[in-house]
């Protein structure tokens, strides 16, 4: 079974500095890992993903993650927060190519001016 | 570009009715995604088609039904409309060679009264 935990419900954090949303998974062979993006009424939009290669990958609107095998995480990172970067993030994983995603909970960023 | 397309956008619905969604893939993506995001909770997986056969099965009540079309499009047929199904219900497609990244449409609310 697959299963998805990001510990935080909310993350806070000023305009202009770096943000860290974390996001810890389990699953029984290698990981296919997602995150997505909700703003409010909105559907899902697609941020990154890690299948394999470098650990550290590179998405949308300056997101990055780092995949980091021992400790089963695969935390969501920027920068420098911007206050159109609020909005509801989940994590997701899959356990092979065409599966389902399983997601986190979700996680709050709170970015203030 | 092309998104993924879900009609209504909204619907009402009485108790006991019944309801049927439907999906629009983004044109050469072989799999369609059902999930079901109720208030305040993360998508849960409910059911997914590969190719027009039903593909992996998750949490759908055995009043729901679902299948895809020949042209990919997909219908969530919700029967016996009961208050808890309140709820948003995204649809998702991926081509099966793009390691299962899912985009996601926009959502029907679906309000049961």
């Amino acid at each position: 079974a697959q299963s998805v935990a990001q510990p935080e419900d909310q993350v806070n954090v000023a305009e202009g500095n770096p943000l860290t949303v974390k996001c810890t998974y389990s699953v029984s062979g290698n990981p296919y890992l997602f995150w997505y993006v909700q703003y409010p009424n909105r559907g899902l939009q697609f941020l990154l993903k890690y299948i394999t290669g470098d650990n550290l990958v590179k998405g949308s609107y300056g997101f990055e993650a780092e995949f980091n095998k021992s400790q089963t995480s695969f935390h969501l990172k920027k920068p420098s927060a911007l206050v159109s970067d609020s909005a509801l993030y989940f994590c997701a994983v899959s356990e092979n190519a065409g599966n389902m995603l399983t997601f986190g909970g979700g996680t709050r960023l709170m970015v203030k001016p | 570009a092309a998104g993924v397309i879900q009609s209504p956008r909204h619907l009402i619905k009485e108790k006991r009715e019944t309801a049927t969604l439907k999906c629009y893939p983004i044109p050469r993506h072989d799999t369609v995604y059902w999930y079901q995001q109720g208030p305040g909770q993360d998508p849960q997986f409910l059911i997914s088609f590969y190719e027009k056969m039903q593909s992996d099965k998750g949490s759908i009540p055995d009043r729901f039904s679902a299948q895809q079309f020949s042209d990919y499009h997909s219908e969530l047929n919700m029967s016996s409309l009961e208050l808890g199904d309140s709820a948003l219900y995204f649809c998702a497609s991926s081509r099966a060679s793009s390691y299962n990244e899912q985009f996601f449409g926009p959502g029907t609310r679906l309000t049961v009264l």
